[in-house]
């Protein structure tokens, strides 16, 4: 089993829908965790952290759900500019592990 | 310079050939890192580096080597290129290993033919 997986996607949805996609990690030793952002030939950048309690940035709601070991993140009301591919990433003893990505094109 | 800047932005290369791609950033990071990202198999870890003086081995290490003689430049050589090195290569750094962001390079995109 992979360290780290997510649904590579597509996930197509019409714009103004909310859609989310979850993360799952294999090692419970993990310790922190971010979501990142790449568009298409570009750099990926950290979008947000993830943080025990919750966190919320504008439209952008991650979670973190350490007994099932998973992360979500949640995007309401998308945008066309949404449309990206959407990293997890998993820190385990100062070890970076990134996740193949989900895809996600919002529709006009 | 502001952040972290890769060269060349792409290159072609013939097989057996040396290449050496350059990375460098400003922001007096002690930690750098050199992925590789191919379709279907996401960012691969390369090499890295906790500070300066100090290089380890990724996930992919072979046919790689790295050096980081100081802070700000981290160079990734590929000795003698093979077909299954073409790839889009990312640098990247962050203010130490572990927790904490990492910001990326724009990328080299390198075709071995």
């Amino acid at each position: 089993r992979k360290e780290v997986e997510q649904d590579p996607g597509p996930f197509n949805v019409p714009e103004g829908a909310t859609v989310a996609f979850n993360c799952t990690y294999s090692n419970s030793a993990s310790q922190s965790f971010f979501w990142y952002r790449q568009d298409c030939r570009k750099e990926p950048k950290l979008l947000m952290s993830v943080y025990s309690s919750g966190n919320e940035d504008g439209r952008f709601t991650a979670q973190l759900n350490r007994a099932s070991q998973y992360i979500s993140l949640l995007i309401r009301d998308s945008k066309l500019s949404d449309s990206a591919t959407y990293l997890c990433v998993v820190n385990r003893d100062d070890k970076i592990i990134f996740g193949k990505g989900t895809r996600l094109h919002i529709l006009p | 310079i502001a952040g972290i800047t890769q060269a060349p932005t792409s290159q072609i290369l013939a097989a057996g050939r040396r290449m050496t791609l350059r990375c460098t950033q400003d922001m007096r990071h002690n930690a750098m890192y050199w992925y590789r990202q191919d379709l279907g198999l996401g960012l691969r870890l390369i090499h890295y580096s906790n500070t300066a003086g100090t290089t380890g081995k990724g996930e992919v290490p072979d046919g790689y080597s790295v050096s980081r003689a100081n802070t700000d430049d981290f160079p990734l050589t590929l000795a003698s290129a093979v077909p299954s090195q073409t790839s889009v290569y990312f640098c990247a750094s962050s203010e130490r290993t572990g927790h904490l962001e990492q910001f990326f390079g724009p990328g080299t995109r390198l075709t071995v033919l």
